[in-house]
């Protein structure tokens, strides 16, 4: 069966970085898109980034661009996020998502989500 | 960016009840549209996508439809299962973009 699961957040001082990791099984892994979604603490969903299925192509939200990087590796069957210059407003609940398709589009699979607070 | 404007933000049914989520675009999106439910606690799940195609194992009581700009999602007959948040979600243009969310409650 899909299984996403999420690693790597924790409490981090505005301004500093965090790398968020997704390992994924139970599907090939390099055929689809992936993609974060965060969850602020009793708020609706964010979608914050997407990589297509060979790594081509990155897309981001306007609240996170210039700041956080998506990337994967097909070969470990782990997706990435790099974010730096943090801010409390980044905190939040954050989701991997699969795609059903080889480019960003429709989640159909859900991580249960790393936390991460940003907060001095 | 496109904006998802979801109506009623919460609704009280009963079991049984017939329910129905309407969920708005600011600009035409085709019927690149999407339906997650998500329960307390619990990672959201897909229910729909392209407007009115269920996802591989979601039950038949739930539908959508629409085009364009406007959309809704209908539960036939709502169990005690059903009682979730559910949120629309384009993928028309990036940036992709969700709804606020409807929460279905307990009457």
């Amino acid at each position: 069966q899909v299984q996403l699961v999420e690693s790597g957040g924790g409490v981090v001082l505005p301004g500093r970085s965090l790398r968020l990791s997704c390992a994924a099984s139970g599907f090939t892994f390099s055929y689809y898109a992936i993609h974060w979604v965060r969850q602020a603490p009793g708020k609706g969903l964010e979608w914050v980034a997407a990589i297509s299925y060979d790594g081509s192509g990155k897309s981001y939200a306007d609240s996170v661009k210039g700041r956080f990087t998506i990337s994967r590796d097909n070969s470990k069957n782990t997706l990435y996020l790099q974010m730096n210059s943090l801010r409390p407003e980044d905190t939040a609940l954050y989701h991997c998502a699969k795609d059903i398709h080889l480019f960003g589009e429709v989640m159909d699979y859900w991580g249960q989500g790393t936390l991460v607070t940003v907060s001095s | 960016d496109i904006q998802m404007t979801q109506s009623p933000s919460s609704l009280s049914a009963s079991v049984g009840d017939k329910v129905t989520i309407t969920c708005r675009a600011s600009q035409g999106i085709n019927i690149s549209l999407a339906w997650y439910q998500q329960k307390s606690g619990k990672a959201p799940k897909s229910l729909i996508y392209d407007s009115s195609t269920l996802q591989s194992g979601v039950p038949s009581k739930f539908s959508g439809s629409g085009s364009g700009t406007d959309f809704t999602l209908t539960v036939s007959s709502l169990q005690p299962e059903d009682f979730a948040i559910y949120y629309c979600q384009q993928y028309d243009s990036y940036p992709l973009t969700f709804g606020g969310g409807t929460k279905v409650e307990i009457k």
